[in-house]
C-alpha cells in the first residue's frame, strides 16, 4: 500500500535559518511527488511536484526538493526561513489514480 | 478567476442531526475531489467525481455519507446522521484533468464540529 510519513509534526526555525521538513513514502511503482503548502484560513496550494523529470524541483517562494528514490525521500528545504513561511505542509504521492497525503508538517517561524 | 469555494467555513452540530457542506469548483474544471482530515492527521481521499458521475467512492467511510454532483457543476455532501467521528476538516479540491500529475485546487475547507 502507499503511504507518506512527514518527520515531525511541528518545527520551528528562527528566521533565516534553513528550513527542511521530511518526507518519506512508500509506492510499488515510480510515483509522483508533491508538496502543498496551508496557510491559515486558507486551502491547500501547491509547491512543488515531482513528475519523473529532473531530481532536484523547485518550486514557488524559493522552496525545493530533492527526490531520491534509494532513500524514498523527497524532503522539502528553503535555504533561508521568512515568517510568512508559517504554514502547515503536506507531502504527498500519488503512484496511481488518487493522491495520498501525510499527516502534515506544521512550521513555525521565529523572530 | 475565482477559486474553489465551500460553504459554510464552520458547522457545528448534534449527534444525529444531518448537515450539508458544499464546495463549488473552479468553472470548467470536470474533476472534483472530496477530502477529510480528522483530529490534525493525515488528508483522506473521500471520492472523485468526473462531471456528475462517481469515479471513484472508495474513501467513502459509510452509508451516513452522500455525496452529489447533479448537473456536474457544485457538489454538496450530506451526513446523516451525524456521529461524533465524523468531526473534523473537510476539504474539496477540483481539477481539469483527473491525471495523476495534475495539480489539484483546494477549497478552504469546512470545519465540522459534531457534538
Amino acid at each position: 500500500a502507499q503511504s507518506v510519513t512527514q518527520l515531525g509534526s511541528h518545527v520551528s526555525v528562527s528566521e533565516g535559518a534553513l528550513v527542511l521538513l521530511r518526507c518519506n513514502y512508500s509506492s510499488s511503482v515510480p510515483p509522483y511527488l508533491f508538496w502543498y503548502v496551508q496557510y491559515p484560513n486558507q486551502g491547500l496550494q501547491l509547491l512543488l511536484k515531482y513528475t519523473s523529470a529532473a531530481t532536484l524541483v523547485k518550486g514557488i517562494n524559493g522552496f525545493e526538493a530533492e527526490f531520491k528514490k534509494s532513500e524514498t525521500s523527497f524532503h522539502l528545504t528553503k535555504p533561508s526561513a521568512h515568517m510568512s513561511d508559517a504554514a502547515e505542509y503536506f507531502c504527498a504521492v500519488s503512484p496511481y489514480d488518487k493522491v495520498i497525503f501525510g499527516p502534515g508538517t506544521s512550521l513555525s517561524v521565529i523572530p | 478567476e475565482a477559486g474553489v469555494t465551500q460553504f459554510p467555513s464552520h458547522s457545528v452540530i448534534e449527534k444525529g442531526q444531518t448537515v450539508t457542506l458544499r464546495c463549488d469548483p473552479i468553472s470548467g474544471h470536470d474533476n472534483l475531489y472530496w477530502y477529510r482530515r480528522v483530529m490534525g492527521k493525515e488528508i483522506k481521499f473521500l471520492l472523485h467525481f468526473v462531471k456528475e458521475s462517481k469515479q471513484d467512492e472508495s474513501g467513502m467511510p459509510n452509508n451516513r455519507f452522500l455525496a452529489e454532483r447533479t448537473g456536474g457543476t457544485y457538489s454538496t455532501l450530506k451526513v446523516q446522521p451525524a456521529e461524533l467521528e465524523d468531526s473534523g476538516v473537510y476539504f474539496c479540491a477540483s481539477s481539469q484533468d483527473n491525471r495523476v500529475s495534475e495539480k489539484l485546487f483546494f477549497g478552504s475547507g469546512t470545519q465540522l464540529s459534531v457534538l
